[in-house]
């Protein structure tokens, strides 16, 4: 299974963009990326998903990079209500089980 | 539209007695998982289940544990005998159609606690 790299941490004022970064240098190519979040006590929560191009929502973007070793889950404007822990996950071609590794605990200022 | 639905929310059961978790999916979803989060660590999954099949319980521990999703009714999670490294939040997640581009819809969890 692909693995995935995060930060265990990262801090962001409130109302500035934030990059959550993510490596997974031995992704597939038919290897869907996902990023999920999960405030305490909370189950996880879609935030965004995709192959090679860049995807927007009204949550997030995600930004892939063009050898798709990489991506990054960007918020345009933190809110306190964006303090949890975000999970990149891949999703193997012909499986469907997420491989959840330890997130990034994202910290909001007021 | 309702999501997954997970009860009880907050179980405590005492060594060897049976915990039983029930996940009723999003309306629509046929694709049920279940995942077990151990206290500051990710979600491993344990079992994926289409109605009244197992497709994958490679996640499961082989024994005391076991998964049923039935034509009607909800998904069953069953613990026999509990211990009390069996303390964990236990999520399920649906899905429509369990294919790769699908979403997995995340329950809020059963908190399990053995004393």
């Amino acid at each position: 299974d692909a693995k995935t790299t995060q930060p265990n941490s990262m801090e962001s004022n409130e109302e500035e963009p934030v990059h959550l970064p993510c490596n997974h240098s031995t992704i597939s190519g038919t290897d869907y990326i996902h990023w999920y979040r999960q405030l305490p006590s909370q189950g996880p929560e879609y935030v965004i998903h995709g192959l090679t191009s860049n995807v927007n929502n009204r949550m997030a973007s995600l930004a892939i990079a063009e050898d798709r070793k990489s991506s990054t889950l960007i918020l345009h404007r933190a809110t306190l209500r964006d303090a949890a822990v975000y999970y990149c996950i891949l999703s193997a071609s012909g499986t469907y089980k997420y491989i959840f590794g330890t997130g990034t605990r994202l910290k909001v200022l007021a | 539209n309702a999501g997954v639905m997970q009860n009880p929310r907050h179980l405590v059961r005492r060594r060897g007695q049976e915990a039983r978790l029930r996940c009723s999916p999003m309306k629509g979803h046929s694709h049920v998982y279940w995942y077990r989060q151990l206290p500051e660590e990710g979600l491993k999954f344990m079992v994926y289940l289409q109605k009244e099949n197992i497709i994958d319980e490679s996640g499961m521990p082989k024994e005391r544990f076991s998964a049923e999703f039935p034509k009607e009714g909800p998904s069953i999670l069953r613990i026999q005998q509990v211990v009390r490294g069996d303390s964990a939040a236990y999520f399920c997640a649906s899905s429509p159609t369990g294919t790769i581009t699908d979403t997995q819809y995340f329950g809020p969890g059963t908190r399990l606690t053995v004393l």
